[in-house]
C-alpha cells in the first residue's frame, strides 16, 4: 500500500533556530496532508494542515511548504523552542471527494531542542 | 472541557479473550477514527468512521472490529485478540464541515496480549 515517509528519524537543534522536518509520500492521489505534534506520554496534536491546490500555508511560528512534483511536503519551525521539542508527524487523505477519510501517517520525526 | 476519552487507559489480557476499547467525544463530531501506534511504525489508522452506521476499513483492519449506534461513541473491539495486537491505541475526532480537519486525539490505550 502507500505509505507516507520521513527522510529523517531525528532532528537537533539549537533553540532559537529554525528546524526543517521533511516528509514523503507516495500518492499522487492524496488531496490534503497535516503535520501532527506528539509529546511524551499524550496523544498526536494537529499542528497545521494544507491542500493539495495549495503549495504553501503558514501558521503561528510554522510554515507547510507542499512540492507535488517531487511528492515532498515540510514543516518548518521558525525560532525553535524547547517547547517543541516532540516528535512529528506528517499525515496524507485520501478522502472521498473532499472530505477526510483514509488517513496514512508517516512514521515520525523526533526533534530535539537544546539550549 | 471538549474531550476524547478512552477506557481503559491500560489493559492486560490473554490471547482470544475478547475485548472493547470505549471511544467517546463530547463534541459532536461526524468523523471518528481509531489509530494504533508501535515503534518504529508510527500511526496506523484502523478503521474510521465519517457518521453514524458509517464504518471503512484504514491500513490495518484486521482482527479488529468497530460500530458507530451514537455519534459520540466509537467502541474498539478485538474479538480473539493475539500478541501481535500488543500497541498503543488511539481514537481520535473531528468535524466534517470543513478544514482543517483538526483532529482531537484520546489520551491512548495500552494494549497488552500475553
Amino acid at each position: 500500500g502507500e505509505s507516507v515517509g520521513l527522510h529523517l528519524p531525528t532532528l537537533s537543534v539549537q533553540e532559537g533556530d529554525n528546524s526543517i522536518i521533511n516528509c514523503a509520500y507516495s500518492n499522487s492521489a492524496s488531496d490534503y496532508f497535516i503535520w501532527y505534534k506528539q509529546e511524551s506520554g499524550k496523544g498526536p496534536q494537529f499542528i497545521i494542515d494544507i491542500r493539495s491546490n495549495m503549495d504553501k500555508r503558514q501558521g503561528q511560528r510554522v510554515t507547510v511548504l507542499l512540492n507535488k512534483t517531487v511528492k515532498h511536503l515540510s514543516l518548518q519551525i521558525a525560532a525553535t523552542q524547547p517547547g517543541d521539542s516532540a516528535v512529528y508527524f506528517c499525515a496524507e487523505n485520501k478522502g472521498r471527494g473532499s472530505t477526510l477519510g483514509r488517513l496514512y501517517f508517516g512514521r515520525g520525526t523526533q526533534l530535539t531542542v537544546w539550549p | 472541557e471538549a474531550q476524547v476519552t478512552q477506557n481503559p487507559r491500560y489493559l492486560i489480557t490473554v490471547t482470544g479473550k475478547k475485548l472493547t476499547v470505549t471511544c467517546s467525544q463530547n463534541m459532536n463530531h461526524e468523523y471518528m477514527s481509531w489509530y494504533r501506534q508501535d515503534p518504529g511504525l508510527g500511526l496506523r489508522q484502523i478503521y474510521y468512521s465519517m457518521n453514524v452506521e458509517v464504518t471503512d476499513k484504514g491500513d490495518v483492519p484486521e482482527g479488529y472490529k468497530v460500530s458507530r449506534k451514537e455519534k459520540r461513541n466509537f467502541p474498539l473491539i478485538l474479538e480473539s485478540p493475539s500478541p501481535n495486537q500488543t500497541s498503543l491505541y488511539f481514537c481520535a475526532s473531528t468535524f466534517l464541515s470543513g478544514v482543517p480537519y483538526e483532529q482531537y486525539f484520546g489520551p491512548g490505550t495500552r494494549l497488552t496480549v500475553t
